[in-house]
């Protein structure tokens, strides 16, 4: 069983599109993560959320919101979507406390054309 | 926030000689991570090291923190054409909370055969 999985893998959308980025988790963790790694490969956190808070990284657009419709997913809704935006988007979960290793999905490539 | 450099950004040794990174950051942490991603995949733990510990080691992997410079240092030895892929540290600020990860660049790692 996939322990983090994100849907979909790829994505290709044009310019000022709204798209949505599923993940879900199945380990019981309380903390999931939105990352985003550019074209160099540098990973930044977006957000890390549990079911008591959303903690947003200052730098990140408002077109981009997390969703959480419950404890084991957080989706990742971007609106107006840019072609700045094109990027790999990574989930990870953790069990939010003490520490302890992050867990990732495998990724969703986004090209915004 | 802080963000850690890896060095150096690229590494080509040849199958079973030993292959050290290093990593430097910037401010106080409760741990400090590695991780390690093959090429368009997702991230995988590769070990944790606490910030009151100075060395840790696990199967061919040993790592090193030094507070006090602010660096840790990932060596594999024996190194094997499956290692080939990128190495990111990661520190854990507030010890697997909601700040979570800040990465460094990364070492891209070419184990030649």
């Amino acid at each position: 069983d996939t322990a983090v999985s994100q849907t979909p893998k790829y994505l290709v959308t044009q310019m000022g599109n709204d798209k949505s980025i599923k993940c879900e988790q199945n380990l019981g963790h309380d903390t999931m993560y939105w990352y985003k790694q550019d074209s160099k490969k540098f990973l930044k956190i977006m957000f890390s959320y549990n079911n008591k808070e959303l903690i947003i990284n200052e730098t990140v657009p408002n077109r981009f919101s997390p969703k959480s419709p419950d404890k084991a997913h957080l989706n990742l809704h971007i609106n107006s979507l840019e072609l700045g935006d094109s990027a790999v988007y990574f989930c990870a979960s953790s069990p939010g406390w003490g520490a302890t290793e992050a867990f990732f999905g495998q990724g969703t490539r986004l090209t915004v054309v | 926030s802080q963000q850690g450099e890896e060095d150096p950004q690229a590494l080509s040794i040849q199958e079973g000689e030993n292959a050290t990174m290093n990593c430097s950051y910037k401010t106080s942490i409760n741990n400090l991570q590695w991780y390690r991603q093959n090429s368009g995949r997702g991230l995988v733990h590769l070990i944790l090291i606490r910030s009151n510990e100075r060395e840790k080691h696990s199967g061919r992997l040993r790592v090193t923190l030094d507070t006090s410079k602010k660096s840790s240092s990932l060596l594999i030895t024996a190194s094997r054409a499956a290692d080939t892929a990128s190495y990111f540290c990661a520190t854990d600020e507030s010890g697997g909370g909601a700040d979570g990860l800040t990465f460094g660049k990364g070492t891209h790692l070419i184990i030649q055969p």
